[in-house]
């Protein structure tokens, strides 16, 4: 079965960059989709179709995939926002079945 | 708005079954695939069925085939999941998702879950 691999963890400073990384086989040849999920609440989809964002989230998040790789960046040119503290799930589809990655969860240092 | 409200989730004994529902609102139901997704206690997500929007054409994640079963009612727009033979193993949060493509899709909203725990 396909598998999407992410780190478990990743820390930011504060105006810093989170890139988190989903890996899987020829990624780019499908589409990656991620969702945030604070502490206690329901999945937020904050990138679809590789890099697209939908209505309600902030610029700050972008998405790209090339080759094994997809990356969600939330950039910090603003101070890394404490509500961004939350999980973070790459999603992709293969041979009939929505694929999780295991989810990183980002904190604030 | 789109609003989904998932019920039914419930403590049951390993073995037993159990009913959940997914009550929509706020898009037009009858027009949207649908799907059951659930998250283990402090673990990831799985995704564990999907339904059409007209057609009832459902596919299920291998680790439920031939115990659970999705539907739905568009006249009262309302998804159920009918799970069957649980084991400890199907505890989870269990979240209803609208759907975007019944193939090579994404879910563009959520509910906020409802626990069914399996346990004697």
């Amino acid at each position: 079965s396909y598998e999407l691999t992410q780190p478990p963890s990743l820390s930011v400073s504060p105006g810093q960059t989170a890139s988190i990384t989903c890996s899987g086989d020829n990624l780019d040849n499908r589409f990656v989709y991620w969702y945030k999920q604070r502490p206690g609440q329901s999945p937020v989809l904050v990138i679809y179709d590789d890099k697209k964002r939908p209505s309600g989230i902030p610029e700050r998040f972008s998405g790209s995939n090339s080759g094994n790789t997809a990356t969600l960046t939330i950039s910090g040119t603003q101070t890394f926002d404490e509500a961004d503290e939350a999980d973070y799930y790459c999603q992709a589809w293969d041979s009939n079945t929505y694929v999780f990655g295991s989810g990183t969860r980002v904190t604030v240092l | 708005e789109v609003q989904l409200l998932e019920s039914g989730g419930d403590l049951v004994s390993p073995g037993g079954s159990l009913r959940l529902s997914c009550t929509a609102s706020g898009f037009a139901f009858n027009k949207s695939a649908m799907s059951w997704v659930r998250q283990t206690p402090g673990k990831g997500l799985e995704w564990v069925a999907v339904i059409s929007a007209s057609t009832g054409s459902t596919n299920h994640a291998a680790s439920v085939q031939g115990r659970f079963f999705i539907s739905r009612d568009n006249s009262k727009n309302t998804l159920y999941l009918q799970m069957s033979s649980l084991t400890v193993e199907d505890t989870a949060v269990y979240f209803c998702a609208k759907t975007r493509g019944l193939e090579r899709g994404f879910f563009d909203y959520w509910g906020q879950g409802t626990l069914a725990t399996v346990s004697s």
